[in-house]
């Protein structure tokens, strides 16, 4: 149990473009998810919380604009990099936290790398 | 704030050696504090976490940590490498519990050697 899902793994697209990552919790309920950039040889930082049926949280320095969050239903959260750069490329990382119990772990997807050229 | 700071940034031991992994936290409040695992292109993995239970705490793969209060610190510990313990390896460090918003360390990479 407690699977999510990203897709797809692997993405290469031209500058200028938009591209969208999905995240998917496939056996719970994720009210919130997260999503992490991590670049080559550093840690994970969180971008911003997603919450399902709301507007969500960014990160201090995270462009809202240019990193698209919407978290339709409980399952599903999709994150669209608009107007894609090569500075934009990097390894994304979503988690989700399981509704149904208060203070668990989150679980996280294998990630979705970018590049722009 | 809250933050976590991980001791050398690559540690190399050999098959059958004892693996250390520093930690060290900083935080206003009582931390949960988490290790987790990241193999090649890959997601992160759970190894074990500390919610304010009891202080040495038992992982999977064999792994354990030890919260110190007084050191502030939280070492991850594995009695005997094995080659498929090769990983990167993050401490993250949250207010409330694992649900929340995390904040990582900066990982430590292992190499385990024969």
């Amino acid at each position: 149990g407690a699977v999510v899902s990203q897709h797809p793994s692997w993405v290469i697209c031209k500058s200028g473009t938009s591209v969208k990552i999905e995240c998917r919790s496939l056996d719970f309920q994720a009210t919130t998810m997260f999503w992490y950039r991590q670049f080559p040889k550093q840690s994970l930082m969180l971008m911003a919380t997603s919450n399902e049926g709301s507007k969500a949280t960014y990160e201090q320095g995270v462009e809202k604009d240019k990193f698209l969050i919407n978290h339709a239903s409980l399952t599903l959260s999709t994150l669209t990099v608009t107007s894609a750069h090569p500075e934009d490329s990097s390894f994304y990382i979503c988690s989700a936290r399981n509704r149904a119990v208060y203070q668990e772990t989150q679980y996280f997807g294998p990630g979705t790398r970018l590049l722009v050229l | 704030a809250q933050s976590v700071t991980q001791l050398g940034s690559h540690v190399s031991v050999s098959e059958g050696a004892l693996v250390l992994l520093r930690c060290n936290y900083s935080s206003s409040v009582p931390p949960y504090l988490f290790w987790y695992v990241q193999y090649p292109n890959q997601g992160l993995q759970l190894l074990l976490k500390y919610t304010s239970a009891a202080t040495l705490v038992k992982g999977i793969n064999g792994f354990e940590a030890e919260f110190k209060k007084s050191e502030t610190s939280f070492h991850l510990t594995k009695p005997s490498a094995h080659m498929s313990d090769a990983a990167e390896y993050f401490c993250a460090v949250s207010r409330t519990g694992g649900g929340n918003k995390l904040t990582f360390g900066t990982g430590t990479q292992l190499k385990v050697e024969l």
